[in-house]
This record gives structure tokens, C-alpha cells and sequence, in this order.
């Protein structure tokens, strides 16, 4: 079946880093992937998506590209800065799913930007 | 690791009645839930926020009266669609939190069809 594979967390990393974390999935259709970024106490907020193989989804300095041949959809940032402290999950809807546009998560992974 | 558990995964009903969803969470304590909204062809959308013991906080446009969320207990939440209409045959799905920052936990969503 559908499932999505994270990179465990908790990441630290120091202001201006390079931010990559990674994702993989698994589908038996025709996937479109997704980032959602849930800051402290708050809900989920969708960063960034790709809809079909070689897309590039970019939001905010961040950049993801729906790769087809390794299945995998890794997140990207060349500078974090503290305010990029957050929760990322990594998700995909897939819409040959039975019961259609069903959404699969990762497990999350947790960002901390120390200045 | 931290586990959601939602029933029903999916739910057919007629217009008018009411649907329950429940989300548990199997091995933690869950100070915090979302319920998530899927339009068809569109991503997640917060519809409200809920802490144990209080009121759930409702995103705007989202009618209160008409999606009822319940957070009696620390490992249950529940959100009634009341006198469902064709329109909110969508896919619900709720996360838990613990609190302290980490551990986003998502339940499998539920398919609800109203015909």
C-alpha cells in the first residue's frame, strides 16, 4: 500500500545551515507529494507540493522536487533561520487510492534553528 | 511510538442524519487535537483546534454548530458532522499532540460519503 518514509528527527542545526531533509514513498498510483510545516501550537500549514514526476515545489526559500526514479521528495533550504523552527511533514495524496485523494503522512520531523 | 487510531476509516450516510468520528490516541496523552478538512483536488485545511476540558477553537468558516468537537478526555476526541449534507462528503482527519513541542501524531482519516 501507500506509506511515506522520514527522516527521523529531532534536526539542530545553527542559523544560515543548509536544510535537507529527506523523504521516500511508496504508491500504487499516480501520487501527488506534499510539505506541511506545523509551527508550536499551531495547526498544519501547507508549504509546498509537486502534482507529477520532475515537479519542483518552492515556497518560502524552501525547494522540493517529485523525483519518480529514486521516489522520494526531499526537502531543501539553503539558509534556515531561527523562525524555520517547526515540525515537517512530508505527505502524499494519492489519487488512484480505493477510496480517492487519500492522504498518507510521514511521521514528522522536528527542526530546531539555534542562532 | 505514539499511536492515533481513527474510526470509522470510512462512512457512507444519508442527507440529513449525523456521522461521528473518533480519534483516539493508543499510548499518550493528547493535550492538543486538530481535525483536518480535504476538499476533493485540494490539500488539508484546519477546521479547529481542541484542548482537553475546553472548547475547541474553530477556523474561520467553519461552522461550530454544524462540525461539533468534543475533547472530554486526554485520549479522545470527537467530531459529529451534524444533518450532513452531500457537500461534506469529504476526508476528515485528526491529529494529536502531547504538548510538548514534538510527537504530531496522525490519525488514518476518515472517507465520509453523503448521499
Amino acid at each position: 500500500g501507500d506509506s511515506v518514509t522520514q527522516m527521523e528527527g529531532p534536526v539542530t542545526l545553527s542559523e544560515e545551515a543548509f536544510l535537507t531533509i529527506n523523504c521516500t514513498y511508496t504508491a500504487t498510483g499516480y501520487p501527488s507529494l506534499f510539505w506541511y510545516v506545523q509551527y508550536p501550537g499551531e495547526g498544519l500549514q501547507l508549504l509546498l507540493k509537486a502534482t507529477k514526476a520532475d515537479d519542483k515545489g518552492s515556497n518560502k526559500g524552501f525547494e522540493a522536487t517529485y523525483r519518480k526514479e529514486t521516489t522520494s521528495f526531499h526537502l531543501e533550504k539553503g539558509s534556515v533561520q531561527v523562525s524555520d523552527s517547526a515540525v515537517y511533514f512530508c505527505a502524499l495524496s494519492d489519487r488512484g487510492a480505493k477510496f480517492g485523494n487519500q492522504f498518507y503522512f510521514g511521521t514528522g520531523t522536528s527542526l530546531t534553528v539555534i542562532p | 511510538g505514539a499511536v492515533v487510531s481513527q474510526h470509522p476509516s470510512w462512512v457512507i450516510c444519508k442527507s440529513g442524519t449525523s456521522v461521528k468520528i473518533e480519534c483516539r490516541s493508543l499510548d499518550f496523552q493528547a493535550t492538543t487535537m486538530f481535525w483536518y478538512r480535504q476538499f476533493p483536488k485540494q490539500s488539508l485545511m484546519l477546521m479547529a483546534t481542541s484542548n482537553e476540558g475546553s472548547k475547541a477553537t474553530y477556523e474561520q468558516g467553519v461552522e461550530k454548530d454544524k462540525f461539533l468537537i468534543n475533547h472530554a478526555s486526554l485520549t479522545l476526541s470527537t467530531l459529529t458532522v451534524t444533518s450532513a449534507h452531500p457537500e461534506d462528503s469529504s476526508f476528515y482527519i485528526c491529529s494529536a499532540s502531547t504538548g510538548q513541542g514534538f510527537g504530531y501524531t496522525f490519525g488514518s482519516g476518515t472517507r465520509l460519503t453523503v448521499v
